[in-house]
């Protein structure tokens, strides 16, 4: 059984460029969620996918950073007019289910994660 | 507002001494899931444990095992007769259950060498 996929591994762009991020989360799990690493704010939460609706942007830091799942499965994370402070290593993860408020958690599994390198 | 913290940044021990991260976490709500996560110089978050707030049972899994005290906020790590192959950034992880969606908020991790 596969893990969860990204692409590319490495990424090194231009400032003001676009650049998309994909996610290949593990078969058959319904939730998808992004998250961001760097130095100065350790790991944060982007974004969730339940299904190919997401019911939390709220980590999202501008309205640079966009993301899409179609057909349940993979999703894209789409940054436009790059900034040398969204250079991190952006991480995916996902999990069986999604969760409604009150219902119990479902671990998340996470990917090998993208360098992004804004020069 | 939740927050986890995890007050040791480096810890640096010798093969086959014992090691504990200390995990404490902050949130209002009664229900809430933690998590330990490992990350290998290869980059990739490795899930470890999870624990649910109504189970307070210590739980050992080989030379892995976990201490949570509610009473103090508290969800430490313990690696026994530790190797060198556990050298890695290890992360404590909040959940709650209020609010759709489940977020992660990670502590700021701890930097674990351990040298021969």
């Amino acid at each position: 059984g596969a893990g969860v996929s990204q692409s590319p591994s490495n990424k090194v762009t231009e400032k003001g460029k676009d650049v998309e991020l994909r996610c290949d989360p593990i078969s058959g799990h319904t939730a998808l969620y992004w998250y961001r690493q760097s130095l100065g704010q350790g790991l944060e939460f982007l974004i969730y996918f339940q299904g190919n609706s997401a019911p939390d942007k709220s980590g999202l830091p501008s309205d640079r950073f966009s993301a899409e799942r179609t057909g349940g499965s993979v999703s894209t994370l789409t940054i436009q007019r790059t900034q040398q402070e969204d250079s991190a290593v952006y991480l995916c993860a996902s999990s069986l289910a999604g969760r409604t408020s009150g219902s119990p958690t479902d671990t998340q599994y996470f990917g090998p994660g993208t360098r992004l390198t804004v020069l | 507002a939740q927050k986890v913290t995890q007050a040791q940044t480096e810890i640096s021990v010798v093969e086959k001494e014992d090691v504990t991260l200390d995990c404490v976490y902050e949130t209002r709500d009664t229900t809430y899931y933690l998590f330990w996560y490992k990350q290998p110089p290869s980059g990739e978050l490795v899930f470890l444990i999870r624990r649910n707030s109504f189970d307070e049972q210590n739980e050992i899994s080989g030379r892995y095992s976990w201490n949570f005290q509610k009473s103090t906020s508290s969800f430490n790590f313990t690696i026994t007769a530790s190797q060198v192959v556990d050298s890695a950034v290890y992360f404590c992880a909040l959940d709650i259950l209020t609010g759709g969606g489940n977020k992660l908020t990670f502590g700021t991790g701890t930097q674990l060498k351990v040298e021969l």
